[in-house]
């Protein structure tokens, strides 16, 4: 059973960057060839997939985000992370890092993250 | 972008009887279909992908079917744990992959 779970600042402020890591259950990260997701839940938009990160370190972004985006991966530690620059309003959601790369099944519990001043 | 549309936005069932879902894409995605199944405070949960091919230790009485841009989750002999919010999600055509609002199914 893989686990994943989210953590990082819930309170960011606007034009500061998000930054939110996911410690993966030991040595699952590089058990396979696998890819790591993050999807994120905005009450108003419903989910949003934000890109992945492969567990040799390639990475895809969405579109919409690739200008702010950038993913990583540290093996050594089992984790795998997230930074999002410029924040706004609109990055306000629920944050999921999730293993897959085109369906998702395995999920941590999620990360409320709010960007306000 | 692939938008995907599900409906009825709130399904109210019957605990017994059997729900079905409905999701359309705005182009094909021939079967690369996934659902999940999202209860309050939890991520949501890999039921189907494959448009049709049940996940892990996902019970009999969830039934995805269809291709294209048409297609069903159906599941019969509703219990208390199945009324939650399902998701379809499309990853035909990406980036991005794209999902839909939402269905939420609730005790009638």
């Amino acid at each position: 059973q893989v686990q994943l779970k989210e953590s990082g600042p819930g309170l960011v402020k606007p034009s500061q960057t998000l930054s939110l890591t996911c410690s993966v259950s030991s040595g699952a990260i590089n058990s396979g060839s696998y890819y790591w997701t993050w999807i994120r839940q905005h009450p108003e938009k419903g989910l949003e997939w934000i890109g992945y990160v492969h567990s040799s370190g390639g990475t895809f972004y969405n579109p919409s985000l690739q200008s702010r985006l950038t993913m990583s991966l540290d093996a050594s530690k089992d984790q795998f992370s997230l930074k999002l620059t410029s924040a706004t309003a609109a990055d306000t959601a629920i944050y999921y890092c999730v293993r897959g790369m085109l369906n998702f099944d395995y999920w941590g519990p999620g990360t409320q993250v709010t960007v306000s001043p | 972008e692939i938008v995907m549309t599900q409906s009825p936005a709130t399904l109210s069932v019957s605990p017994g009887e059997r729900a079905t879902l409905s999701c359309r894409a705005s182009q094909s995605v021939a079967t690369n279909l996934a659902w999940y199944q999202q209860k309050p405070g939890q991520a949501p949960r890999l039921l189907i992908y494959g448009a049709s091919t049940r996940d892990t230790g996902i019970p009999a009485r969830f039934v995805g079917s269809g291709s294209g841009t048409q297609f069903t989750l159906t599941i019969s002999g509703l219990q208390s744990e199945d009324f939650a919010v399902y998701y379809c999600q499309q990853y035909n055509n990406w980036p991005p992959v794209t999902f839909g609002r939402g269905t939420r199914l609730e005790i009638k």
